[in-house]
C-alpha cells in the first residue's frame, strides 16, 4: 500500500519569514495530493491540493509543488502570520481507488509574533 | 456547505463497555472514513465505506467494528473498549470523484 512520510515533525519560524514542509510517497499510481490545515481544536480543513498533470500550484501565500520522479511534494508558506500556526498534514491518493487517503503524520507549524 | 456532525464531543467510557459513535453528512457522499488521530501518529484509518452496507478495513481495523445503513450515517462501534482505544476520533465524507475529505468535529474518548 501506499506509505507517505512527511518532514519535519516541528517548524517554529518568525513572523514574516517562510515555511517549507515536505512529503514523500511510494506508490507511483498516487495522483491527487492534498494539504489539510488543522487550528487547535478543530477540525482538519483542506487549504489546497494537487494532481499529478500539474507541478505546481499558488493559492495567496500557499503554494504547492510536485514532483512525479522523485515522489515529492512540498507546501509553502509565504510572509508567515501568527494565524497560519497549527498542524498540516499532506496525503496522497489515486483516482482508481476513489481517493482513500493516506496521510503523514504532520507538522506542527508555530509562527512567533 | 457540507457538514459533517459527530455524536458526542466528549466522551468517557469505562473498560469492557461497548461504545457507539456516530456520523452523520449531509452531502450526499458516497464514501465515509473513520480515522483516530493520535499525537505524532497523525491521522490513521480504522475503516471506510463507500456505500450504504459496504465498509473496508483501514490501516488499524483490530478492535473496532462499523456500520452504515443509511448512506448519510456511518457508525463507528467499540464492541468492548480498552484504555489503549484513548483517542481523538474523526469522521470524514467525500465524494469518490474528487478526492476532498470533509470532516466532523472530533470526539475526544477516553477509557478508564
Amino acid at each position: 500500500g501506499e506509505n507517505v512520510e512527511q518532514h519535519p515533525s516541528t517548524l517554529s519560524v518568525q513572523e514574516g519569514d517562510s515555511a517549507v514542509i515536505k512529503c514523500t510517497y511510494s506508490d507511483s499510481a498516487s495522483n491527487y495530493f492534498p494539504w489539510y490545515k488543522q487550528e487547535l481544536g478543530k477540525r482538519p480543513q483542506l487549504i489546497i491540493d494537487i494532481r499529478s498533470n500539474v507541478g505546481e500550484k499558488k493559492d495567496q501565500r500557499i503554494a504547492v509543488t510536485l514532483n512525479k520522479t522523485a515522489k515529492h511534494f512540498s507546501l509553502h508558506i509565504t510572509e508567515t502570520q501568527p494565524e497560519d500556526s497549527a498542524v498540516y498534514f499532506c496525503a496522497a491518493s489515486r483516482a482508481g481507488g476513489s481517493y482513500i487517503p493516506t496521510f503523514g503524520r504532520g507538522t506542527s507549524l508555530i509562527v512567533h509574533p | 456547505d457540507v457538514k459533517v456532525t459527530q455524536s458526542s464531543r466528549y466522551l468517557v467510557k469505562r473498560t469492557g463497555e461497548k461504545v457507539f459513535l456516530e456520523c452523520v453528512q449531509d452531502m450526499d457522499h458516497e464514501n465515509m472514513f473513520w480515522y483516530r488521530q493520535d499525537p505524532g501518529l497523525g491521522l490513521r484509518l480504522i475503516y471506510f465505506s463507500y456505500d450504504v452496507k459496504m465498509k473496508e478495513k483501514g490501516d488499524i481495523p483490530e478492535g473496532y467494528s462499523v456500520s452504515r445503513e443509511k448512506k448519510e450515517r456511518f457508525s463507528l462501534i467499540l464492541e468492548s473498549a480498552s484504555t489503549n482505544q484513548t483517542s481523538m476520533y474523526l469522521c470524514a465524507s467525500s465524494l469518490p470523484t474528487t478526492g476532498e475529505q470533509y470532516f466532523g468535529p472530533g470526539t475526544r474518548l477516553t477509557v478508564t
